[in-house]
């Protein structure tokens, strides 16, 4: 079946250090990959795309990797705040999804002070 | 800017009652989504519309009903709640299929 991973287990991390974050896909060329951030009650907010032929994205303190041989992507927060606790987001747009969003549940982020 | 904006932001209905679910969006996007977010899954998409007086079929489309009257609004209605349709209902909007923005959300209970 088609599939997008993430642990579904909180990541609790200690303030300073650098968060990751994994997303797992089975059965999927995806054509890009995109990272939300999502606060409790509140809808996503999207942080990151990254396409299939770029290995690297990076944006202040947020860096995305894509690894098309492994089928998965990494998200990383460097010099994490206890504000970056949330629970992060991975989507995915392919041709077989029919350039529809696939999410994966989300990992909740849990920095502390 | 409003950006996106879901209206009800809560709701209780009794099963087989019927209601309709507005999301509003002042960005000139052309595209309109809605999903559903259950514990422990990701957004499932019900339905979505390319552009006004379009709309087509998402992963779990059966139950819902949308219309895309004007571009700035797509509506999602329940004919007839099931107990199976609680959930949090989220509206999003797009340029094309990028990076989408997202209403506050709708906390539907279906009792």
């Amino acid at each position: 079946s088609q599939k997008i991973e993430q642990n579904s287990e909180a990541l609790n991390i200690q303030e300073g250090k650098t968060a990751t974050l994994t997303c797992n896909y089975t059965n999927y060329s995806p054509a890009y990959l995109q990272w939300y951030r999502q606060d409790p009650g509140r809808g996503p907010v999207f942080l990151l795309l990254i396409r299939e032929n770029e290995k690297e994205k990076r944006k202040e303190r947020l860096k995305v990797t894509f690894d098309t041989t492994l089928k998965q992507s990494l998200f990383h927060i460097t010099a994490s705040q206890p504000a970056d606790s949330a629970t992060y987001l991975c989507a995915l747009v392919s041709p077989r999804s029919n350039y529809q969003l696939i999410w994966g549940a989300g990992t909740k982020l849990i920095i502390k002070p | 800017n409003a950006g996106v904006t879901q209206t009800p932001k809560f709701r209780v209905l009794k099963t087989g009652q019927s209601m309709t679910l507005l999301c509003a969006q002042d960005m000139n996007h052309e595209y309109m989504y809605w999903y559903r977010q259950d514990p422990g899954m990701g957004l499932r998409l019900i339905h979505y519309s390319v552009g006004e007086g379009t709309t087509a079929k998402g992963e779990v489309p059966d139950g819902y009903n949308v219309s895309r009257l004007k571009k700035q609004n797509f509506l999602l209605g329940l004919e007839s709640a099931a107990p199976s349709q609680t959930s949090v209902y989220f509206c999003a909007s797009s340029w094309g299929v990028t990076d989408a923005f997202f209403g506050q959300g709708t906390r539907l209970t279906v009792v």
